[in-house]
């Protein structure tokens, strides 16, 4: 149980264009989706939270017009990368947090993406 | 106050040793705190975690001390083992729903064989 998918799991794109990162929990309803970066040898780095059916949440110095984030369902949250630009190549990583009332968080396996 | 400090950076332990990591938080709202592992390009996945009603919890080879009044706690690894050599992130978060986890920045184990 507690299985969270993410597609794709790499992808290339040139600069200027966008790329849309899909975030399922397979197994269980998510009101709360979370989004992470994480460059190479860090620590992950908390973008923004994501609520089911509202605006997200986004941590300070985090484009909210160029990371676009929607949560439309309690089982998926999507991350728009518009207008990519190189420095925005990283690993982007979700996590959702069980709705069942655990507070653990279960994270996807994570998306590399690459701007070239 | 939202800081989670994680020491060491790196950890070198032989087959069979003791893997210790640690961790101390400054905000006293914090009252769940997970340990998490991650591999060479794959995400997190939950290893164990405790709440502060309890010293110490034990799964399998993986236990976490927990000492509420020093704020910090510890992930040890009994028996470590090569298929142990990960990273190893501690986090902290306060017990509701919706709340993000604040992450330490990591402890890199190598196990030699």
């Amino acid at each position: 149980g507690a299985v969270v998918s993410q597609h794709p799991s790499r992808v290339i794109c040139k600069s200027g264009t966008s790329v849309k990162i899909e975030c399922r929990s397979l197994d269980f309803q998510a009101t709360t989706m979370f989004w992470y970066r994480q460059f190479p040898k860090q620590s992950l780095m908390l973008m923004a939270t994501s609520n089911e059916g509202s605006k997200a949440t986004y941590e300070q110095g985090v484009e909210k017009d160029k990371f676009l984030i929607n949560h439309a369902s309690l089982t998926l949250s999507t991350l728009t990368v518009t207008s990519a630009h190189p420095e925005d190549s990283s690993f982007y990583i979700c996590s959702a947090a069980d709705s069942g009332g655990a507070y653990e968080q279960y994270f996807g396996p994570g998306t590399r993406l690459t701007v070239t | 106050q939202q800081q989670v400090k994680q020491s060491p950076q790196s950890l070198i332990v032989q087959k069979g040793g003791i893997s210790i990591i640690n961790c101390a938080y400054e905000n006293t709202a914090f009252d769940y705190f997970p340990w998490y592992q991650q591999f060479p390009g794959k995400g997190p996945a939950l290893l164990i975690a405790i709440r502060p009603d309890v010293s110490e919890k034990k799964e399998g080879r993986f236990t976490i001390s927990f000492n509420k009044s020093a704020k910090q706690f510890s992930l040890h690894i009994m028996d470590s083992q090569p298929g142990d050599s990960a990273t190893y992130f501690c986090a902290a978060s306060k017990n509701q729903a919706g709340t993000a986890l604040i992450f330490g920045k990591g402890t890199t184990l190598s196990v030699s064989s």
